[in-house]
C-alpha cells in the first residue's frame, strides 16, 4: 500500500524561501518508471502543478515557477523535499505531493493529504 | 502550454439521474487525459486515466470518452457521494502539466 505525506511549516514570510518535505511508502524511487509530483492548491481555486522528478533524478518544473523551485530525492529516507524561493502572499495554498501512476502515463493515482502554507508577514 | 476548460462550471443534477461533464484542451492531448474527484478538505483522488480507463477501486457508474481535445466525463446514477468538484488533467504536453479550473456538482 502507497502512502504519501507532505510536511513543512504552516506559516512563511514574504520573500522567505519554503521548504516541504514529502516522504512516503509503499514503493522506492530507486525503482525504474517511478516518479513523484508536486502539486498546490489556493484556497478555493483549481489545482496546480510545480514539479516532478524521475527515479533516475531526472526533473521538471512549472516554466512560470522554475526560476524559484527546486525538487530533490533522498531514496534511503524515502523523501522528496521540494523548495520555493521568494515566498509571496499569492503562494498561499495547500501544497500536496503525489505518486505517478506508471509508465507512460503522469496521472497521479495515490496523494497526500496536502499542507497548508499561509504566506505572511 | 495547453490550457484545459472545463464546462459547466457547476452542474447540478439530482441523486439516481446521469451526470455529463466536459473538457476541452486548447490542442490535442491524444488520449493522455485523467479526471480526479475532489471533496471538501479531502485531496483529489483519481477517477479515470487514459481518457478512459477507470482507476483501482472507482465503481462502473464513472465512465470517460473522448480524443484529441474534446473529454467527457459520465456519472451514469448519482449517489450522494458523488457531489464534489471534478477535473480534468492532461499529461500529452507538458511541462507544464495542466489541470482544468473544475465543474462544481452539486445537488439538485
Amino acid at each position: 500500500q502507497i502512502t504519501m505525506k507532505e510536511s513543512g511549516p504552516t506559516l512563511v514570510k514574504p520573500t522567505q524561501t519554503l521548504t516541504l518535505t514529502c516522504t512516503f511508502s509503499g514503493f522506492s524511487l530507486s525503482t525504474s518508471e517511478v516518479g513523484v509530483a508536486w502539486i498546490r492548491q489556493p484556497p478555493g481555486k483549481a489545482l496546480e502543478w510545480l514539479a516532478l522528478i524521475y527515479w533516475d533524478d531526472d526533473k521538471r518544473y512549472s516554466p512560470s515557477l522554475k526560476s524559484r523551485l527546486t525538487i530533490t530525492k533522498d531514496t534511503s529516507k524515502n523523501q522528496v523535499v521540494l523548495t520555493m524561493a521568494n515566498m509571496d502572499p499569492v503562494d498561499t495554498a495547500t501544497y500536496y505531493c503525489a505518486h505517478r501512476l506508471g509508465i507512460r502515463s503522469w496521472a497521479l493515482d495515490i496523494w497526500g493529504q496536502g499542507t497548508m502554507v499561509t504566506v505572511s508577514s | 502550454e495547453i490550457v484545459m476548460t472545463q464546462s459547466p462550471a457547476t452542474l447540478s443534477v439530482s441523486p439516481g439521474e446521469r451526470a455529463t461533464l466536459s473538457c476541452r484542451a486548447s490542442q490535442s492531448v491524444s488520449s493522455n487525459l485523467a479526471w480526479y474527484q475532489q471533496k471538501p478538505g479531502q485531496a483529489p483522488r483519481l477517477l479515470i486515466y487514459g481518457t478512459s480507463t477507470r482507476a483501482t477501486g472507482i465503481p462502473a457508474r464513472f465512465s470517460g470518452s473522448g480524443s484529441g481535445t474534446e473529454f467527457t466525463l459520465t456519472i451514469s446514477s448519482l449517489q450522494s457521494e458523488d457531489f464534489a468538484v471534478y477535473y480534468c488533467q492532461q499529461y500529452n504536453h507538458w511541462p507544464p502539466i495542466t489541470f482544468g479550473q473544475g465543474t462544481r456538482l452539486e445537488i439538485k
